[in-house]
């Protein structure tokens, strides 16, 4: 099965907010509500920024929201500052077979 | 918290066999939490999912990788581990072992990953 879509890069000043869409299928996002964000630093491991499409985990800025519409996922980054410039990535589950379905990822670059 | 650490060899001959550990710390293997995964990197692309065991033995892997692919527990050391057999090139990836917490369908520790080379 195909990755999860994501745009290859995103960017903005500080201070503005960018969204980042992820586009799967009805066999994965559009069927499943446990879609999860990732935000990865070069060198560093992926860190969970969102899961269940819309939750935050503790100690993440609530400058970051999730959403769902259909099978399209979205990252939200309002009030943008120089530290979310990073690499992100999505995920869905996918049931059994496929289990897990990572996108592409997105380049954010801060102006 | 949990913690977790990749060991491996860093660099594999082609046609022979990968083989990593991972370590866990703050919580432990025969939890029934967690599905103890292996995810890769290649380098400067994107993340793909390995596979997966239950502290049962139960296992799940990526059907583009089943055929080549094991994963094993052992609970007195607090570790799993992934072999993959008969590797070439496009093998080379950073290799993250993670706990995947089933209910919420996330990835919510990492080790800090391990560069795999693949090369004669």
């Amino acid at each position: 099965q195909s990755a999860l879509t994501q745009p290859a890069s995103v960017s903005g000043s500080p201070g503005q907010s960018i969204t980042i869409s992820c586009t799967g299928s009805t066999n994965d996002v559009g069927n499943y509500n446990l879609v999860s964000w990732y935000q990865q630093h070069p060198g560093k491991a992926p860190k969970v920024m969102i899961y269940e499409v819309t939750k935050r985990p503790s100690g993440v800025s609530d400058r970051f929201s999730g959403s769902k519409s259909g099978n399209t996922a979205s990252l939200t980054i309002s009030g943008l500052q120089a530290e979310d410039e990073a690499d992100y990535y999505c995920c869905s589950y996918a049931g059994s077979y496929s289990f897990s379905l990572f996108g592409g990822g997105t380049k954010v670059t801060v102006l | 918290q949990v913690q977790l650490q990749e060991s491996g060899p860093g660099l594999v001959r082609p046609s022979e066999t990968l083989s990593l550990t991972c370590t866990v710390s703050g919580g432990s293997v025969s939890s029934g939490t967690y599905y103890w995964s292996w995810i890769r990197q290649p380098p400067g692309q994107g993340l793909e999912w390995v596979g997966y065991l239950f502290y049962s033995g139960i296992t799940n892997y990526n059907p583009s990788l089943k055929s080549r692919v094991s994963m094993s527990v052992d609970t007195s050391k607090n570790q799993f581990s992934l072999k993959l057999n008969s590797v070439t090139a496009a093998d080379t990836a950073i290799y993250y072992c993670a706990s995947y917490h089933y209910v919420s369908g996330t990835y919510m520790f990492w080790g800090q990953g391990t560069l795999i080379t693949v090369s004669s």
